[in-house]
């Protein structure tokens, strides 16, 4: 069965900063990952996905993300933080056999990026 | 091009009570998901559905939860019988029908209190 840790229940940064959401998944074969953002009282956005082809993927608001297959990582960045990317954000996998958009989520990440 | 829809937003209902939650994909979407968020945790997947016909539903709870998507008209999620553990945020995503190598898209949930 696959699953996704995702080791950091808060990350602050300062405006500015460069910033890192980790995530680790297990799942047998080529996974399909994905980063979702949610703010206070909404519902997910999609932010990236990484399916095949080359391991750094770039997404929306200037987010990316790096595959890492030998250490089953697929880590969130971004270079300089804003205060309004302040939000939950959750990584998901989806196993490549699956057939359709059965996803498995970490648990969320709180970042918290101050002024 | 409208997201997905849900409602209502939020919901309040008495122990013992039925609550019905309603999704209406993307247009040209034709997979709905139902996902619960519960307090402090993640995302879990309860339910995919197409036009029709229930595929997977492996993370539904076996008593008092179901769910249609109907030829015409939302989806429904029905949660009979309310109990104060069913109080959650519930998700809907959908997905086009060729399913390879999209995202799911999510709606902004219904949030369910049951006092």
């Amino acid at each position: 069965a696959q699953s996704v840790a995702q080791p950091e229940d808060q990350v602050n940064v300062a405006e500015g900063n460069p910033l890192t959401v980790k995530c680790t998944y297990s799942v047998s074969g080529n996974p399909y990952l994905f980063w979702y953002v949610q703010y206070p009282n909404r519902g997910l956005q999609f932010l990236l996905k990484y399916i095949t082809g080359d391991n750094l993927v770039k997404g929306s608001y200037g987010f990316e993300a790096e595959f890492n297959k030998s250490q089953t990582s697929f880590h969130l960045k971004k270079p300089s933080a804003l205060v309004s990317d302040s939000a939950l954000y959750f990584c998901a996998v989806r196993a490549p056999r699956t057939g359709f958009q059965k996803l498995v989520f970490g648990t969320g990440t709180r970042l918290l990026v101050s002024p | 091009n409208a997201g997905v829809m849900q409602n209502p937003r939020h919901l309040v209902r008495r122990r013992g009570q039925e609550a019905r939650l309603r999704c209406s994909p993307m247009k040209g979407h034709s997979h709905v998901y139902w996902y619960r968020q519960l307090p402090e945790e993640g995302l879990k997947f309860m339910v995919y559905l197409q036009k029709e016909n229930i595929i997977d539903e492996s993370g539904m709870p076996k008593e008092r939860f179901s769910a249609e998507f109907p030829k015409e008209g939302p989806s429904i999620l029905r949660i009979q019988q309310v109990v104060r553990g069913d109080s959650a945020a519930y998700f809907c995503a959908s997905s086009p029908p060729s399913e390879s190598n999209t995202e799911a898209f999510f709606g902004q949930g219904t949030r369910l209190t049951v006092v």
